[in-house]
């Protein structure tokens, strides 16, 4: 099975600042690729899907890119409703595993 | 609104039997994949299992291949995850989640608020 990582496990940043999360597949998997934000005490929600395209009602600030491996979620400007964990999810074939997540808080 | 109310969480013992349920409502239920995807308390999120929208073709996860089963009854609305020979490593919240399309290779939409699922003797 595809082993999916993210990095780092967690980050600390002021508000305003650029902010990647990275997340790799141990094979290729096209742009099959989502990203979801779950913010404590919430359920998740979808952010990116394909890679790179922003679902309907996600703020600009946050994009996406990658193919193949190797896959970036950005946070151009951090604001403190963006303090939550940060999953990848590869959905090309079963299993649809998920990365294990990237904490963000405000510095 | 699309909306997915997971019910039949509970407290059950190893080795014992539950079924999840998941009520939908706003949107066309027959034309969209589903999925079960669960959380155990502290953890991150883990996919469980996927049913297509009208063929109805499933995939699970390897930890519960063989003991669960997923079903869906387009009539009623509803997904179903059936849970046999469960462990304590099934503690989780379950939820219940809508993909974009009818393929299970698909990413998710939209999700439940999840049901608590807790095996212990």
């Amino acid at each position: 099975d595809i082993q999916m990582t993210q990095s780092p496990s967690s980050l600390s940043a002021s508000v305003g600042d650029r902010v990647t999360i990275t997340c790799r597949a141990s094979q290729g998997i096209s742009n099959y690729l989502a990203w979801y934000q779950q913010r404590p005490g919430k359920v998740p929600k979808l952010l990116i899907y394909a890679a790179s395209t922003l679902q309907s009602g996600v703020p600009s600030r946050f994009s996406g890119s990658g193919s193949g491996t190797d896959f970036t979620l950005t946070i151009s400007s951090l604001q403190p409703e963006d303090v939550a964990t940060y999953y990848c999810q590869k959905y090309n074939s079963a299993p649809f595993t998920f990365g294990p997540g990237t904490k963000v808080d405000i510095k | 609104e699309v909306q997915l109310l997971e019910s039949g969480g509970a407290l059950v013992q190893p080795g014992g039997s539950l079924r999840l349920s998941c009520a939908a409502s706003g949107f066309t239920f027959s034309n969209y994949a589903l999925s079960w995807v669960r959380q155990a308390p502290g953890k991150g999120l883990e996919w469980v299992s996927a049913i297509s929208g009208s063929v109805g073709s499933t995939d699970y996860a390897d930890s519960v291949k063989g003991r669960f089963t997923i079903s869906r009854d387009n009539s009623k609305s509803t997904l179903y995850l059936q849970m046999d020979s469960l462990s304590a490593e099934d503690t989780a919240l379950y939820y219940c989640a809508k993909m974009r399309s009818d393929r299970i290779a698909a990413a998710v939409n939209y999700w439940g608020q999840g049901t608590l699922v807790t095996v212990s003797s």
